[in-house]
């Protein structure tokens, strides 16, 4: 079956604008999770979706980022007024219940200039 | 809080040797899991391994082996006859109380012809 899939793979942006990641999870996985990873680093936890459950947000490193996932499907996030340092891979995955594998998409490198 | 330390951050090894990373942890939790991922050259992050923290056997899975000490909060990661395929990062992870998973920094792995 289908993996998760992201979209765009790549975008490059201007400083101030104003961007929208996509992610479509794995058909009937209940959870999922955006992840931001820097050039060489580990994952650093944005958000979490279960279910219908209000989202854990407690990851976003400033108001300027939200994310919202339509229908227990596909998910949205976005970015505000973009900085340089917001430049990272945004990784998204789905699971099918808290705590089961976590299933990754390909993630959309995003460039600040 | 809980933690997550890996303290190779690159390591090479010759292609059909044995390798391990390793990856200290710490949480206060009494039941968790712990799990390695691997990020290959494409970004696709892939599921290598998953521990619960309550078994006493270690896990496996093919080449793959963990040596799991949990009164040393110590979770490596075994990789025998190692394949140029297992080129990539290797991350650690462990969720925290909010099942958001922490992520170690990774260990670069390169498996030399």
């Amino acid at each position: 079956g289908a993996g998760v899939s992201q979209s765009p793979s790549n975008k490059v942006t201007e400083k101030g604008k104003d961007v929208e990641l996509r992610c479509d999870p794995i058909s009937g996985h209940t959870a999922l999770y955006w992840y931001r990873q820097s050039l060489g680093q580990g994952l650093e936890f944005l958000i979490y979706f279960q279910g219908n459950s209000a989202p854990d947000k407690s990851g976003l490193p400033s108001d300027r980022f939200s994310a919202e996932r339509t229908g227990g499907s596909v998910s949205t996030l976005t970015i505000q007024r973009t900085q340089q340092e917001d430049s990272a891979v945004y990784l998204c995955a789905s699971s099918l219940e808290t705590l089961d594998e976590q299933y990754f998409g390909p993630g959309t490198r995003l460039t600040v200039t | 809080a809980q933690t997550v330390t890996q303290s190779q951050p690159e390591m090479s090894v010759q292609e059909a040797e044995t390798v391990t990373l390793s990856c200290t942890y710490d949480t206060s939790e009494s039941n968790y899991y712990l799990f390695w991922y691997k990020q290959p050259p494409s970004r696709q992050m892939i599921l290598v391994i998953r521990q619960e923290a309550y078994k006493q056997q270690n896990a496996t899975e093919n080449r793959f082996s963990v040596n799991f000490q949990k009164a040393a909060k110590s979770f490596s990661l075994k990789i025998s006859d190692s394949q140029l395929g297992d080129t990539a990062m290797y991350f650690c992870a462990l969720p925290d109380s909010n099942y958001q998973l922490i992520w170690g920094a990774g260990t670069k792995l390169i498996i030399k012809p």
